[in-house]
């Protein structure tokens, strides 16, 4: 198996912008997870998906983020308009219950200048 | 005051040497405890996973939970410098919190020959 993968690697974009951070999960897997990793906040949960639904998105900082999962093979996590702030490393990870084993993708490294 | 406290390190080692990672946490309710490692620029990997007290070991690796002082750790024997890298600690809830995981903001450790 491919693993997670997720595309782009690297994003470098301006202020105001629209960005998608796209991710394939690993076949089979249920659940769905994105996470945003920074030096000053660490790895922190943004949203999860169970068979495709929204479970937990207690965590989307603001409404200009939002992520939606069309299918099992495809998720997407969006931020419009981008800010500088919201540079940082965006991590998904697919699993499947019960264990706790979430594999990680490679990241998306995001700068918003 | 955040729920999971870490040290961030950096901690530097000889080969060899035993390393003793720990994390701290405030929320009673967690019952699941895990150790992920990552690598510079990829994406965290499942180490070590605990369920309440105890301890649990693979290889060189021993995790330990102590549930009464809210207190885990992660021993790392015979150190290498393959061993470099970022240990986050990870932490949930029993119930239905299921992929709702808590982050550690991670050591970094280095292990020189």
């Amino acid at each position: 198996d491919a693993g997670v993968i997720q595309s782009p690697r690297h994003e470098v974009t301006e202020m105001g912008q629209e960005v998608t951070l796209r991710c394939k999960p690993i076949s089979g897997h249920d659940y769905l997870f994105w996470y945003r990793q920074t030096m000053m906040r660490g790895l922190e949960l943004l949203i999860y998906f169970n068979n495709n639904v929204p479970i937990d998105d207690s965590g989307m900082p603001e409404d200009r983020f939002s992520a939606k999962m069309p299918n099992a093979s495809f998720s997407t996590l969006k931020i419009q308009p981008s800010e500088p702030r919201d540079s940082a490393v965006y991590f998904c990870a697919s699993g499947t219950g019960p264990q706790e084993t979430q594999y990680f993708g490679p990241g998306t490294r995001l700068l918003v200048l | 005051q955040k729920e999971v406290e870490q040290d961030p390190g950096p901690l530097s080692v000889p080969e060899g040497a035993i390393v003793s990672l720990n994390c701290t946490y405030s929320n009673s309710a967690f019952q699941y405890f895990m150790w992920y490692r990552q690598y510079s620029r990829k994406g965290p990997e499942l180490l070590m996973y605990t369920y309440s007290s105890g301890n649990k070991e693979d290889g060189r690796f021993t995790a330990q939970v102590d549930k009464s002082s809210k207190y885990i750790s992660l021993f790392i024997r015979d150190s290498q410098p393959s061993d470099s890298a970022t240990y986050l600690c990870a932490m949930r809830a029993g119930g239905t919190s299921y992929g709702k995981l808590t982050f550690g903001q991670g050591t970094i450790l280095t292990v020189h020959p």
